[in-house]
């Protein structure tokens, strides 16, 4: 079965400052893909980003970008410029591309912003 | 566009009656999926739905759990004979088909006293 590991339990970063949160994963597979989920206050699970293992540039959505290392098994989530609305979990999932079509979460980041 | 809609938001419940949550997945979803979060925890799979028909339920546990996904109608997972460990937040999700991005909703909060 796959597992995906955040061995961060929770990480702090100055307003305006970048942070980075770590994720591995672990799969036989060679096609999935994999997310960053955002969790804030209010308890909702919102996406953040998305990557296709098959595609090599890594994915980026405004202050949001990823370094994908696929051999590694790894799957890391930078913040820029970070906000206040920044502070929430965050979660690592993974999905496979073929066969089941659930994910698979790690245990979460909690994120402060310090302002 | 509405979203993944999921009540009720909180719910709660004695020990021994049942608790029904719906869920509405996203407009032209037929996908839809229910994951667990206990406290403190990550969201752990429980069961894929497609209409009228169960894919993959092996994060169901074996008893007093069941879902459906009707024809008409939203999405319902049922807990028989609640207990306390059953209070957790469940999240309900769609897709628009099996390889595309799942939406969440904003989860129905279970409270068992």
């Amino acid at each position: 079965a796959q597992t995906v590991t955040q061995s961060q339990p929770e990480m702090s970063v100055q307003e305006a400052e970048t942070v980075t949160l770590s994720c591995t994963y672990d799969t036989s597979e060679s096609d999935y893909y994999l997310f960053w989920y955002k969790q804030p206050p209010s308890r909702q699970m919102i996406l953040v980003i998305r990557q296709e293992a098959y595609k090599q540039q890594n994915a980026t959505e405004n202050r949001f970008s990823v370094n994908f290392q696929k051999a590694a098994k790894s799957f890391s989530l930078k913040i820029s410029d970070s906000q206040l609305g920044d502070a929430a979990m965050y979660f690592c999932a993974y999905r496979s591309e073929s066969g089941a079509n659930n994910l698979f979460f790690g245990t979460g980041t909690r994120l402060t912003v310090i302002p | 566009n509405a979203g993944v809609m999921q009540n009720p938001r909180h719910l709660v419940r004695r020990r021994g009656q049942e608790a029904r949550l719906r869920c509405s997945p996203m407009k032209g979803h037929s996908h839809v999926y229910w994951y667990r979060q206990l406290p403190e925890e990550g969201l752990k799979f429980m069961v894929y739905l497609q209409k009228e028909n169960i894919i993959d339920e092996s994060g169901m546990p074996k008893e007093r759990f069941s879902a459906e996904f009707p024809k008409e109608g939203p999405s319902i997972l049922r807990i028989q004979q609640v207990v306390r460990g059953d209070s957790a937040a469940y999240f309900c999700a769609s897709s628009l088909s099996g390889g595309n991005t799942i939406y969440f909703g904003e989860g129905s909060w279970l409270t068992v006293v």
